[in-house]
C-alpha cells in the first residue's frame, strides 16, 4: 500500500517570491511520482513527473521537483511565482509494478499568490 | 478528440435517483480510470479499465456504483439510488498502455460535478 502526505493544506506567497510545496510518500515498492495542478473548475493537469534517472525534474510553467529517496520526498519548487500560479497542487504516486495502475494522491496544497 | 472529455459537466439530481456519467478517453488510450474528488475524502481511485475489462474495481465505495466500457473507448459510471454523500466531482483519466506502447502519465478530463439534493 502507498500513501502520500502533503503537510501544507494552504500556502500563501507574495508574487515573485519563491515557493516550495512539500510532498512525502510511503511505499513498500519503487514508485513513479507526479505533481498535478488543478485550476478552479478544471481537471488535473500534469506539471511534472519522476520516473527514473536524474533526481531533479523540470516541468511546465517554471516548476521543478527533486526526488529524494532517502527522505522519501518529492518537493515542488518555483523560484518566482506569478498570480497565474494560484491553484491547487496534488502530489501523487503509482507503483512501478506493471499491473497496479492507480494513482494515490495527497490531500492537495492550495497555493495563493498575494499581489 | 485532443483530450479526455466528460459529460455532463454538471449534474443535479434528487436523492434516490440513478445517474450516468460519461467519459470519452483520448483516442488510442487503452487504459481508463475513474476517480472521485470530494471535500471530505480528497481524490480517490474508483476503478481501472484495460480495454473493456476492469482488473481493479477496488475503489468502488458500494454496490450502488458500477462502470462499464464498450468498444475499448467510452466508459459510463453509473450510480444507483444516489445519496447525498455521493456529491463530488467525478474525474476520468486515460493512459496509453498496450503491448507495444506504454506511458506512465494519466491524462485527466475536466470532471463531472454531481450534486445530490
Amino acid at each position: 500500500a502507498q500513501s502520500v502526505t502533503q503537510l501544507d493544506s494552504q500556502v500563501p506567497v507574495f508574487e515573485e517570491a519563491p515557493v516550495e510545496l512539500r510532498c512525502n510518500y510511503s511505499s513498500s515498492v519503487s514508485v513513479y511520482l507526479f505533481w498535478y495542478v488543478q485550476y478552479p473548475n478544471q481537471g488535473l493537469q500534469l506539471l511534472l513527473k519522476y520516473l527514473s534517472g536524474s533526481t531533479l525534474v523540470k516541468g511546465i510553467n517554471g516548476f521543478e521537483a527533486e526526488f529524494n529517496k532517502s527522505q522519501t520526498s518529492f518537493h515542488l519548487r518555483k523560484p518566482s511565482v506569478h498570480i497565474s500560479d494560484t491553484a491547487e497542487y496534488f502530489c501523487a504516486v503509482s507503483d512501478q509494478w506493471f499491473g497496479n495502475e492507480k494513482l494515490t494522491f495527497g490531500t492537495g496544497t492550495r497555493l495563493t499568490i498575494i499581489p | 478528440g485532443a483530450g479526455v472529455s466528460q459529460s455532463p459537466s454538471n449534474k443535479v439530481t434528487e436523492k434516490g435517483k440513478d445517474v450516468e456519467l460519461r467519459c470519452d478517453p483520448i483516442s488510442g488510450h487503452t487504459a481508463l480510470y475513474w476517480y472521485r474528488q470530494s471535500l471530505g475524502q480528497g481524490l480517490e481511485f474508483l476503478i481501472y479499465f484495460q480495454g473493456n475489462s476492469a482488473p481493479d474495481k477496488s475503489g468502488l465505495p458500494s454496490d450502488r456504483f458500477s462502470a462499464e466500457r464498450t468498444g475499448g473507448s467510452v466508459s459510463t459510471l453509473t450510480i444507483q439510488r444516489t445519496q447525498q454523500e455521493d456529491s463530488a466531482v467525478y474525474l476520468c483519466a486515460s493512459r496509453l498502455k498496450d503491448g507495444l506502447q506504454y506511458q506512465e502519465t494519466q491524462y485527466f478530463g475536466p470532471g463531472t460535478r454531481l450534486l445530490v439534493l
